[in-house]
């Protein structure tokens, strides 16, 4: 079975500072990818980012970053210097890397990250 | 690139009508797209997974007969939600899984439904 633990249900934050969202996930599978969605107010669900489970390497997006941990099964996700528009629901999500399992998504509970001016 | 829409964006109706919702993907073929809910300040739940020209196939606990799923082309799924009830009020959102790139699902505005 699959789990994903978003441990912070909501965070609040001042503009400019900057904010780790933290994922925990469980899978027996050996190869998986790893998710992290934006979900703003107006409801639609953003892609950020998929990780393959054997690329450990870090990413860097502009503002956003991501650290992918296997030994401690951790996916975490950090705005640097944080705005007003960042304010959202976010979402870890994790999926089978593999076809026969059409690839479904298991979605951790969310963050909710308020940003105030 | 990857755009999904749906419609429509909110729909009000009484109860024991149907309402019928459309998942397009605007600028890729999607032979699998899928159907969640999702409560306030909740997560997403699915629902069930579509597969072009094949029946869908429910997660536990979804009843079939209620949430009619019909995926006829690479682009287009619907939900049909019948006899719908109040309980049924919720945030539908669907996702579509690119056939060029199979790994990663786009996920459509989402669909408000109230049921008075």
């Amino acid at each position: 079975a699959q789990k994903v633990t978003q441990a912070q249900t909501e965070i609040s934050v001042v503009e400019k500072e900057d904010v780790t969202l933290d994922c925990v996930y469980e899978t027996r599978d050996t190869t998986y990818y790893l998710f992290w969605y934006k979900q703003p107010p107006s409801g639609e669900l953003v892609f950020l980012i998929r990780r393959n489970s054997f690329d450990e390497q870090n990413e860097i997006s502009g503002r956003y970053s991501w650290n992918f941990q296997k030994s401690t099964s951790s996916f975490n996700f950090t705005i640097t210097a944080s705005q007003v528009v960042d304010s959202a629901v976010y979402f870890c999500a994790l999926s089978p890397n593999s076809g026969g399992s059409n690839y479904k998504l298991t979605f951790g509970k969310g963050t909710l990250l308020t940003v105030n001016p | 690139g990857a755009v999904v829409s749906q419609h429509p964006s909110r729909v009000i109706c009484k109860s024991g009508t149907s309402v019928k919702i459309e998942c397009r993907s605007l600028d890729f073929q999607a032979t699998t797209m899928f159907w969640y809910r999702q409560f306030p300040k909740q997560s997403l739940m699915l629902m069930a997974t579509s597969n072009e020209g094949s029946k869908a196939t429910y997660e536990q606990g979804v009843e079939k007969d209620k949430f009619l799923i019909n995926h006829a082309s690479l682009t287009l799924s619907t939900l049909t939600v019948t006899s719908a009830h109040p309980e049924d009020s919720s945030f539908y959102i669907c996702s579509a899984r690119d056939d060029g790139d199979t790994d990663t699902q786009y996920f459509g505005p989402g669909t408000r439904l109230t049921v008075l």
